[in-house]
Order: C-alpha cells, then sequence, then structure tokens
C-alpha cells in the first residue's frame, strides 16, 4: 500500500483480556518495527523483523507480549492478559532495511480499563 | 546503554521566533540521526544525517549533525502555528537497525 496501515485506530478492552494489533507495512519493506508511545513519553522500541524473523526482541516487556510477521508482511503484535499499564498507543513502522527512513503508521491507541 | 537526550523538554514562542532543538546521544557504532515532527500519532519524517557539518534543509527547517561532540540540533526560522508539535530525535547504530528515541522537544507557537 502507499503507506504503513494499522489497525484498529483505537482498542479498549477489559483488563485480563487479549489484544492483537495489526500493522500492514509499505509493499516492499523487509523491515518492520514496533514502538509503544505512553503518554507524554517518548517511543519505546518494542521488537523489529527482518522478513519473517526477529533479530531483535530485547523491547517486549513481558512475555505476555508477542509479535509474528508472515509472507515478510503483515505483523500481529499480541497482548495477553492486558494490564492497566499496557495502555499506550503502538506504532508500526516499515523501512527498506535501514537504507532510507521509516515510515510510520497512525497507531493503535489501546486503552486497558 | 545507548542514551538520546532531548532538550528542552517543552518550548513555547511566539509566531516569527527562531527555535533551536537539541539532541544529544550516547550510542555505540552510530550510524544515523533522524528528526521527526508528531502532530497526532503517526511521527512524519523530517531529515536523516549521517555525516558531520553538512546541513540539511528544508523550507524553514534545518538541521545539522556533530559526530564529535555526538549532537544534533534542529532549526525552525520565522515558526508558525503549524510548527506546534512534538519533534523527535533517533539514532540508528550500525550492530541493528532498530531506532532509539529521545522524550522529544514539544513545541508550542501562539500567534
Amino acid at each position: 500500500g502507499a503507506g504503513v496501515s494499522q489497525s484498529p485506530s483505537n482498542k479498549v478492552t477489559e483488563k485480563g483480556k487479549d489484544v492483537e494489533l495489526r500493522c500492514d507495512p509499505i509493499s516492499g519493506h523487509t523491515a518492520l518495527y514496533w514502538y509503544r508511545q505512553s503518554l507524554g513519553q517518548g517511543l519505546e522500541f518494542l521488537i523489529y523483523f527482518q522478513g519473517n524473523s526477529a533479530p531483535d526482541k530485547s523491547g517486549l516487556p513481558s512475555d505476555r507480549f508477542s509479535a509474528e510477521r508472515t509472507g515478510g508482511s503483515v505483523s500481529t503484535l499480541t497482548i495477553q492478559r492486558t494490564q492497566q499499564e499496557d495502555s499506550a498507543v503502538y506504532l508500526c513502522a516499515s523501512s527498506q532495511g535501514g537504507k532510507g527512513g521509516y515510515t510510520f503508521g497512525s497507531g493503535t491507541r489501546l486503552t486497558v480499563v | 546503554e545507548d542514551k538520546v537526550v532531548q532538550s528542552p523538554l517543552s518550548l513555547v514562542v511566539h509566531e516569527g521566533d527562531t527555535v533551536t532543538l537539541n539532541c544529544s546521544y550516547e550510542v555505540t557504532n552510530f550510524r544515523s540521526l533522524l528528526w521527526y515532527k508528531q502532530e497526532k500519532k503517526a511521527p512524519t519524517f523530517l531529515f536523516m544525517l549521517t555525516s558531520s557539518g553538512i546541513e540539511k534543509k528544508s523550507g524553514r527547517l534545518s538541521s545539522i549533525l556533530d559526530k564529535k561532540e555526538l549532537f544534533s540540533i534542529l532549526n525552525i526560522t520565522a515558526t508558525q502555528t503549524g510548527d506546534s508539535a512534538i519533534y523527535l530525535c533517533a539514532v540508528v547504530p550500525y550492530n541493528t537497525d532498530k531506532l532509539i528515541f529521545g522524550t522529544g522537544t514539544r513545541l508550542q507557537v501562539f500567534p
């Protein structure tokens, strides 16, 4: 597609439920990144993919967080047993392996109540 | 631990003022530094800097990198209310493709 597409744009969930966030990168971009931005904070790295593999998942805050990427394209970030501190905007970005600028999607605003 | 620090955290100016935003970093194997503007949710790309002393310019915005002193500045001249946003600085090390972000500078421009 023309840009990075994320869905849903907003998600309200009850504490303890699982959620899935989706990212559809720019066609042909081999690298895909997930970041989290809490209110008033900078962007916190979660995980990045090169193709379908994740060379760096060091930013995932706990084992409740997981991500996968299939076909070198769409990625899903799954948060199990959500907690209130998971409330944030989850941003996805893609790039041509870091050789150019990184393009961000509009994010998913997750609210855990 | 790799670190990116931005200052000031917040800035309030009047239209027409010139502002300078600062970004300093401590990153091993530095590859590049990027500036983004974030108005609502999606940060939008402004500049990528890889070489010291070469100014990048786009309209009223310009940026330069000093790899010896490990910092970059973003200048905005003749500010407009549409420049109000959070400006994010990020560094990319060589051994990874991930962006290491600073906390950002919130700029508010009043008429």
